[in-house]
């Protein structure tokens, strides 16, 4: 398998515009997360999903955020606008159950100007 | 590893001795730990874990240990080599409201030939 797939690597977009940050889970596994990482705040949830429906999303900072898993092998974060503010690594991480170890992709780093 | 805001904490060692790196953990009910090591430019990667009917496990040069009494985590790795650089996160299965991984802020280790 080749792991958690996050696409693209790098985003660079001016304020206001919106972003999409795809991510393709490991096959089998039921469970999908969205985590973003900053140096402040470091690893933080967004959102998870269980079987593609969205189970906890209190870490979703504000509206302009919303993700979504149209099937087992897709997800995507969306911002709209975004903001300086939303600068980070993305990350997309899979798992076979809640108890279960994360399998992280290789993130995407946004950088909004 | 505690957050200490824009500078992680950061353990230096010399190539080939035995490094230990801590973590303190938030919540008495959390039942699931994990270490992940994470690489410049890379998404966390699992390292070992840990469930809270166990106070010891052991990887290949790794071991974990668990003191739930006063909540911390410890990663032990054994013959540090250069490839063990990295940043090291201890995640908590939270099983308040929706079970969910909150990692902790990071330790950076940073070993020297």
């Amino acid at each position: 398998d080749a792991g958690v797939i996050q696409s693209p690597r790098h985003e660079v977009t001016e304020m206001g515009q919106e972003v999409t940050l795809r991510c393709k889970p490991i096959s089998g596994h039921d469970y999908l997360f969205w985590y973003r990482q900053t140096m402040m705040r470091g690893l933080e949830l967004l959102i998870y999903f269980n079987n593609n429906v969205p189970i906890d999303d209190s870490g979703m900072p504000e509206d302009r955020f919303s993700a979504k898993m149209p099937n087992a092998s897709f997800s995507t974060l969306k911002i709209q606008p975004s903001e300086p503010r939303d600068s980070a690594v993305y990350f997309c991480a899979s798992s076979l159950g809640l108890n279960e170890k994360l399998f992280f992709g290789s993130g995407t780093q946004l950088s909004v100007l | 590893g505690e957050s200490v805001g824009l500078h992680l904490p950061t353990l230096s060692v010399q190539e080939g001795d035995n490094s230990i790196i801590n973590c303190a953990y938030s919540n008495s009910a959390s039942d699931y730990f994990i270490w992940y090591k994470q690489e410049s430019g890379k998404g966390p990667q699992f390292i070992i874990d840990i469930r809270s009917n166990m106070d010891k496990r052991q990887g290949q040069r790794v071991t974990v240990l668990l003191n739930k009494t006063v909540k911390h985590l410890s990663l032990q790795i054994a013959a540090t080599q250069p490839g063990d650089s990295a940043v090291y996160f201890c995640a908590e299965n939270y099983s308040g409201g929706y079970n969910k991984l909150i990692f902790g802020a990071g330790t950076r280790l940073a070993v020297h030939p």
